[in-house]
């Protein structure tokens, strides 16, 4: 079945620098990703539509600027947290489909992010 | 954007019973899934089930998309159930793939 990688797992970072998230699949082309954060005890949020070849689309409430989006191949997004401060520390999750109906949407593993 | 609601929000079974989780929708979706999240944050996928009945073991899903509810049926459960279960759709209207509020279950020996 379809395998999506998410890279790292887990990261610690100082308050002020950028951190870039890697969501791949593995065994597919995915023209669409998308990309969650979530709080402890609490749902995914949908922060933004990661587009092959163009601009994501942001959820209501997500700064683009402080959370970029690139989705530069058919395998390949990432997000990048910039200048990070404590509160962005958080658990942030990809997703990927891999034909237009029937398999749904696969996640990756997750990354927790701990800004210091 | 559309509403997901999950019920209960947190469940405590004894080992052995049977539960049902319900997703409720507020609009046409042409896609669900049930997700059971796992300590470690990996949500696994359950069922895709935009429509219908689908089993597999001890759990089986039903979704009415007609009255905009979905069920999770999970018989004789164990402790190694226990997380959280989560059902996701997508709107008729768009590609966005929202998450509901989530049932967190406990089994307990």
């Amino acid at each position: 079945g379809a395998v999506v990688s998410q890279h790292p797992s887990r990261v610690i970072c100082k308050s002020g620098t950028s951190v870039k998230i890697e969501c791949r699949s593995l065994d597919f082309q995915a023209t669409t990703m998308f990309w969650y954060r979530q709080f402890p005890k609490k749902s995914l949020m949908l922060m933004a539509t990661s587009n092959e070849g163009s601009k994501a689309t942001y959820e209501q409430g997500v700064e683009k600027d402080k959370f970029l989006i690139n989705h530069a191949s058919l395998t390949l997004s990432t997000l990048t947290v910039t200048s990070a401060h404590p509160e962005d520390s958080s658990f942030y999750i990809c997703s990927a489909r891999e034909g237009e109906e029937s398999y749904g949407y696969t996640f990756g593993s997750g990354t927790r992010l701990t800004v210091v | 954007g559309i509403q997901v609601e999950q019920s209960p929000p947190d469940l405590i079974l004894q080992e052995g019973a049977n539960s049902t989780l319900r997703c409720n929708f507020s609009d046409s979706v042409n896609n669900l899934q049930w997700f059971h999240q796992n300590p470690w944050g990996q949500l696994i996928n359950l069922f895709y089930i935009p429509s219908g009945t689908k089993q597999n073991g001890r759990l089986s899903a039903t979704t009415v998309a007609t009255e905009r509810y979905s069920l999770l049926y999970i018989s004789s459960s164990q402790t190694t159930d226990s997380g959280v279960y989560f059902c996701a759709v997508e709107e008729d209207t768009g590609n966005q793939f929202y998450f509901g509020t989530g049932t967190s279950l406990t089994v307990i020996p």
